[in-house]
């Protein structure tokens, strides 16, 4: 199993581009989530999902879109960088009951810059 | 909201014992759980406390009191490779809280030979 894979691992944008991190699953996991990773921060929710179709905020929304049209995928999308997105990013996911909901498995990160 | 607080350092030699401590204000509480981050890592689950008391997996345990929201991560006979951060992360109740983990600022643990 490839677990969660996510694309790309290292992007540079430019203020006010636009870009979409990618993020997929082969777990059949419901719960898929974004979180970012700064310096001293700890890691913040940005968005989730709890399944197809349903998605939700976390902590730290603002700037980011995401969709979620299948269980596997979950991308998240910028649609005008800032350089306060500058950041690392990951997706993770879990499944829905217990024990595996107490579990969240990560990809190994996207590291953004934007200048 | 909520809030948790851990020390942003610890260090100790191979060979010892280490505990990493956490202490938690949330609206609500549906577990503590511990994750792993090795410098340019992914982290990684460690381990998941719904109840009070002591949860043992090998060399690493971690502890839960709910009555006092603090939490610990025990990490015996260290070894070099125990080097990394360690997060804890707790699930608020109440509603879509239940759904999100939120994770504290982590420890960093430096192990020296």
């Amino acid at each position: 199993n490839a677990g969660v894979t996510q694309t790309p691992k290292f992007q540079v944008l430019k203020t006010g581009q636009s870009m979409t991190l990618q993020c997929a699953q082969d777990m059949n996991h419901e719960y898929m989530s974004w979180y970012r990773q700064d310096p001293g921060m700890g890691l913040r929710l940005i968005h989730y999902s709890v399944g197809a179709g349903i998605t939700d905020q976390g902590e730290v929304p603002n700037g980011y879109n995401v969709s979620r049209s299948t269980t596997e995928d979950f991308p998240l999308r910028l649609l005008s960088a800032a350089p306060s997105q500058t950041s690392v990013y990951f997706c993770a996911s879990r499944a829905g009951v217990p024990p595996g909901a107490n579990v969240l498995t990560f990809g190994a990160g996207s590291r953004l810059t934007v200048l | 909201g909520q809030s948790l607080e851990q020390p942003s350092e610890v260090t100790a030699v191979e060979g010892a014992i280490v505990q990493i401590n956490c202490t938690y204000q949330t609206s609500g509480f549906y577990g503590l759980s511990w994750y792993q981050q090795h410098d340019g890592g992914a982290p990684t689950f460690l381990s998941y406390n719904a109840l009070d008391g002591l949860e043992e997996t090998g060399r690493f345990s971690s502890f839960l009191s709910r009555s006092d929201s603090y939490g610990y991560l025990l990490l015996q006979e260290l070894q070099m490779k125990d080097s990394a951060s360690y997060f804890c992360a707790v699930r608020p109740g109440g509603g879509a809280g239940f759904q999100k983990l939120v994770f504290g600022t982590g420890t960093r643990l430096l192990v020296s030979p």
